[in-house]
C-alpha cells in the first residue's frame, strides 16, 4: 500500500492520559500535515512538517499538543493530558514537495480519538 | 472564523441526473481551490482542483466552476452514479498562508438508484 498510512486508526484514552498518533507518508513524499475534525465540522489545519522541522505550527493548540517528524520513521502527534474536548478525527495528509499552496495534498484513512 | 463554506450539508440525487455541490469563500486571497471525497471512516480523497486563473476545470464527470468576483465555486457531476455517495469538501488555499489548507465542513451527497 504506498498511501498514507495512519496508525492506530482508533483510540480510546481517559482524561489525563496521553495519546500518540503515527503517520508514515507516502513514498517519496517528505511533506506532512496534520488536521483535525471534529463532529459536524470540516477539517481544520494543525501543523506543517518537513523532515526535522516544524514549518508552520498556526493550528496547532499552544498546549498540550506537539507534533514531530523525524529524520527516520513516522511523524508524530502527540497529545498530553487528554481532555474529552480532544476527541475528533486526526487525518495526517502528505506532498511530495513544497509547491507553495498548490500542492496536491493526500490523505490517511485517520485515527479517531475517543477521549472518556 | 469559516472562511470557507458549504451551506448544504446534504444533497439527493437520481442516478444519472447532475449533481451541483457548492462552496462560498470569504478570504479574496485564496488562489487554489480543491475538492476532496470522502467516504465513511476513510481519509478525503483527492477529486479535482483549480486554480485562480481558470474559471472551468473537467477531469471526466467532475467539473469545477469559479467564479471570483461571487467567491464561489462549484463541482459538477454528471452523470451521477451511486458510487458517488460520499461527503464532499472543498478546500481551499492562499500563498500568504503557505501550505495550509481551509476546508468546508461538507455535502453529505446521496445519489438514488
Amino acid at each position: 500500500n504506498a498511501g498514507v498510512m495512519q496508525n492506530p486508526r482508533h483510540l480510546v484514552r481517559r482524561r489525563g492520559q496521553e495519546a500518540r498518533l503515527r503517520c508514515s507518508p507516502m513514498k517519496g513524499h517528505s511533506h506532512v500535515y496534520w488536521y483535525r475534525q471534529l463532529p459536524e465540522e470540516g477539517l481544520k489545519f494543525m501543523v506543517y512538517l518537513q523532515k526535522e522541522n516544524i514549518i508552520d505550527e498556526s493550528g496547532m493548540p499552544k498546549e498540550r499538543f506537539s507534533a514531530e517528524f523525524p529524520k527516520e520513521g513516522p511523524s508524530i502527534l502527540r497529545i498530553q493530558q487528554v481532555v474529552r474536548g480532544d476527541s475528533a478525527a486526526y487525518f495526517c495528509a502528505s506532498s511530495p514537495r513544497s509547491g507553495g499552496n498548490r500542492e496536491t495534498q493526500y490523505f490517511g484513512p485517520g485515527t479517531r480519538l475517543l477521549v472518556l | 472564523d469559516q472562511q470557507v463554506k458549504q451551506n448544504s450539508p446534504s444533497l439527493s440525487v437520481q442516478e444519472g441526473r447532475i449533481s451541483i455541490l457548492n462552496c462560498d469563500y470569504t478570504n479574496s486571497m485564496f488562489d487554489y481551490f480543491l475538492w476532496y471525497k470522502k467516504y465513511p471512516a476513510e481519509g478525503p480523497t483527492f477529486l479535482i482542483s483549480i486554480s485562480s486563473i481558470k474559471d472551468k476545470n473537467e477531469d471526466g464527470r467532475f467539473t469545477v466552476f469559479l467564479n471570483k468576483s461571487a467567491k464561489h465555486l462549484s463541482l459538477h457531476i454528471v452523470p451521477s452514479q451511486p458510487g458517488d455517495s460520499a461527503v464532499y469538501f472543498c478546500a481551499a488555499s492562499a500563498l500568504s498562508t503557505g501550505n495550509q489548507f481551509y476546508f468546508g465542513t461538507g455535502t453529505s451527497l446521496t445519489v438514488i438508484p
